[in-house]
């Protein structure tokens, strides 16, 4: 079945560095995917839509700048935490799908750890 | 807008027992619903889906069904195992809008003990 890989799985990083998460489709096309945030106790946060060839549409609250989402291609998006601080440690996950209405795939999620 | 609500947790049952997991929801429309499943290090999976009223979504002895009156997608599982031990979210996806974001409900934490 159709799977998405997210990469890395755990990464700690120092504070004030930048950080690359990648999530690849692996056997299907994604013209969009999406990047949730999950913070302790608390539920998905939807960061932003990422597509294909396009800018991303982020939520309302997240920084762009901070927070930059590049979708490359129809198989690999990449977030990117820059200028990192201890605040943006958190589970970061992301979604993806052929098309509306079909199934939404998530990757495996990445810890990410600010020190 | 759209919105989840799910009964907060933890839910803390013996083996064999029987678990429910009320899930409510608010939307236009007609939403799709869906569970997610998160087990102790892991990503989201795919639990289960229903995409109509009255349809029952199952997957692994869960079962959920679509309850338009109600607004309501209460997971349940006749007798539960250790290994169900994991984070349930309830989510939905609107039937406009952009295509495919998940709204989800906060998750509730399901340990069961041998």
């Amino acid at each position: 079945g159709a799977v998405v890989s997210q990469h890395p799985s755990r990464v700690i990083c120092k504070s004030g560095t930048s950080v690359k998460i990648e999530c690849r489709s692996l056997d299907f096309q994604a013209t969009t995917m999406f990047w949730y945030r999950q913070f302790p106790k608390k539920s998905l946060m939807l960061m932003a839509t990422s597509n294909e060839g396009s800018k991303a549409t982020y939520e309302q609250g997240v920084e762009k700048d901070k927070f930059l989402i590049n979708h490359a291609s129809l198989t690999l998006s990449t977030l990117t935490v820059t200028s990192a601080h201890p605040e943006d440690s958190s589970f970061y996950i992301c979604s993806a799908s052929e098309g509306f209405g079909n199934t939404i795939y998530f990757g495996e999620g990445s810890w990410l750890t600010v020190v | 807008g759209n919105s989840v609500t799910q009964m907060e947790g933890p839910v803390t049952l013996s083996e064999e027992a029987f678990l429910t997991i009320n899930c409510t929801y608010t939307a236009t429309g007609y939403p799709s619903l869906f569970w997610y499943v998160q087990y102790p290090g892991e990503g989201l999976q795919l639990l289960l889906k229903a995409t109509k009223a009255d349809d029952k979504g199952s997957n692994k002895g869960f079962e959920a069904t679509y309850r338009k009156e109600t607004t309501s997608f209460h997971l349940e599982k006749g007798s539960v195992q250790v290994s169900d031990s994991a984070v349930y979210f309830c989510a939905l996806r609107g039937s406009g809008g952009s295509q495919g974001n998940l709204i989800f409900g906060k998750g509730t934490k399901l340990s069961v003990k041998p």
